[in-house]
């Protein structure tokens, strides 16, 4: 079966780095996505990423290794308002995305 | 970016009325839109899967009958809940893929669905 795992939730400091961890299991592979989701809202994409390698946009990096089956979301600088659940998804050889049950993170002051 | 809009953001009914749930792409084309359903603290669970101009793809477990849904144009999809329940009160969301099959996903506001 097709299964994508993250952690259910994480907590970190304000101004502080976290990285959200990604496994998956897919039958086939298109691309991995990240989202970010304040409660009551719908998700934002935040990165994509089909090759192997570090991918930086300002604050966040995604990370993927298709021979592991693995990818991270890294979260640098961290501000209260980057409370939310962050949504790893997979799109597999059919082009649907699988998604993640998504990681509840907490910031602290 | 490209926008998604989705209508009505909240709807209060009552038992076995049905709802209707729009979703437009305001400044491009999408062929493909999805509907998805999330209940509180859970992940989104794809619904179905809307091509303009051809029936719906539904998930396993999801009810064709009851969920109706309509892509007549390449901008708007529009999901109906028949005969609602309170079991159907959820969040409902939609997405549009901007170009290709490996294009990105847009999403609507989504749409808060509580029925009495």
């Amino acid at each position: 079966g097709q299964n994508i795992d993250q952690p259910t939730e994480m907590t970190a400091t304000e101004g502080a780095i976290v990285q959200i961890n990604c496994t998956y299991q897919t039958s086939g592979f298109n691309g991995l996505f990240w989202y970010q989701q304040h409660a009551g809202e719908a998700p934002t994409f935040l990165s994509y990423n089909v090759l192997d390698g570090l991918e930086e946009k300002g604050r966040f990096s995604s990370f993927l290794s298709r021979s592991k089956g693995y990818s991270y979301l890294l979260l640098k600088e961290l501000q209260m308002k980057d409370s939310a659940s962050y949504l790893c998804a997979v799109m597999d050889s059919n082009y649907q995305l699988i998604w993640g049950a998504g990681t509840k993170l907490i910031i602290k002051p | 970016g490209a926008v998604v809009s989705q209508h009505p953001s909240w709807v209060i009914c009552k038992s076995g009325t049905s709802v209707k749930i729009e979703c437009r792409s305001l400044d491009f084309q999408a062929t493909t839109m999805f509907w998805y359903r999330q209940f509180p603290k859970q992940s989104l669970m794809l619904m179905a899967t809307s091509n303009e101009g051809s029936k719906a793809t539904y998930e396993q477990g999801v009810e064709k009958d009851k969920f109706l849904i309509n892509h007549a144009s390449l901008t708007l999809s529009t999901l109906t809940v028949t005969s609602a329940h309170p079991e159907d009160s959820s969040f409902y969301i939609c997405s549009a893929r901007l170009g290709s099959e490996t294009g990105e996903l847009f999403f609507g506001e989504g749409s808060r669905l509580t029925v009495l």
